[in-house]
């Protein structure tokens, strides 16, 4: 079952705008993480936000974790062509120490489109 | 420099045809993972492994199997009860140290194809 919900499912915004996807999940988390995969490609692992931290910045990355709602949202700001790439958040068990192993759960996914 | 290979890029599968599909990593990771993708669709969960010589069913095992018997290597078989395979596979790998926060590694992904 899939434990992360992305909305919007697809987001088309032009060069220079900032684009928000939002990730919803079911159950208690240790974390959440944000993964972004080309079309045909593997995934990338983009950020970590632990589940005792509410924000998260990496460069123009700035990830949200609200765990009273269940629900992670992902900004990237002044988007370029080159950040068109699907988008997945997933969850899953980690050990004490906030390690990401064992097996995570992924959501659908956003598909962002960015038009130069 | 240290990542995960998964290979062939493509495969075709006739009916009834077992295929193997390799995963290598050289990043000294414990755990090991494979996960199918759908177009459009998110991952789901094969199987995965923790350490050598020991592996866990995901959510859509059947149909499937492994093995771990090197900690760099964990290749899948596609068997012929798995009715559709068409999809996208996906090879991935972390560590288990404490403190490591740096996610899953993935490989480029191999496309099957039943013809």
């Amino acid at each position: 079952s899939q434990q992360g919900e992305e909305d919007p499912q697809a987001l088309s915004i032009q060069e220079g705008e900032n684009a928000t996807m939002n990730c919803s999940y079911k159950t208690s988390i240790n974390n959440l993480q944000w993964y972004r995969q080309n079309s045909g490609r593997g995934l990338v692992h983009l950020i970590l936000i632990r589940s005792n931290e509410r924000e998260k910045h990496s460069g123009r990355l700035r990830v949200t974790l609200d765990t009273s709602k269940k629900s992670s949202s992902l900004l990237i700001t002044a988007s370029r062509a080159a950040d068109t790439a699907s988008y997945f958040c997933a969850t899953g068990p980690t050990n004490a120490g906030g390690t990401s192993y064992g097996k995570l759960t992924f959501g659908q996914g956003t598909i962002l489109t960015v038009h130069p | 420099d240290g990542g995960i290979t998964q290979s062939p890029k493509y495969l075709f599968r006739k009916e009834g045809q077992n295929v193997t599909l390799s995963c290598e990593q050289n990043l000294n990771h414990d755990a090991m993972y494979w996960y199918r993708q759908d177009p459009g669709q998110g991952l789901r969960l094969i199987y995965y492994s923790q350490i050598v010589n020991d592996f866990q069913k995901g959510d859509i095992a059947e149909g499937y199997s492994v093995s771990r018997e090197k900690k760099e290597s964990f290749p899948l078989t596609v068997t012929s009860a798995q009715k559709n395979p068409t999809a996208f596979y996906l090879c991935a790998s972390s560590t288990t140290s404490q403190g490591a926060i740096y996610g899953y590694t993935f490989g480029s992904g191999t496309r099957l194809t039943v013809v």
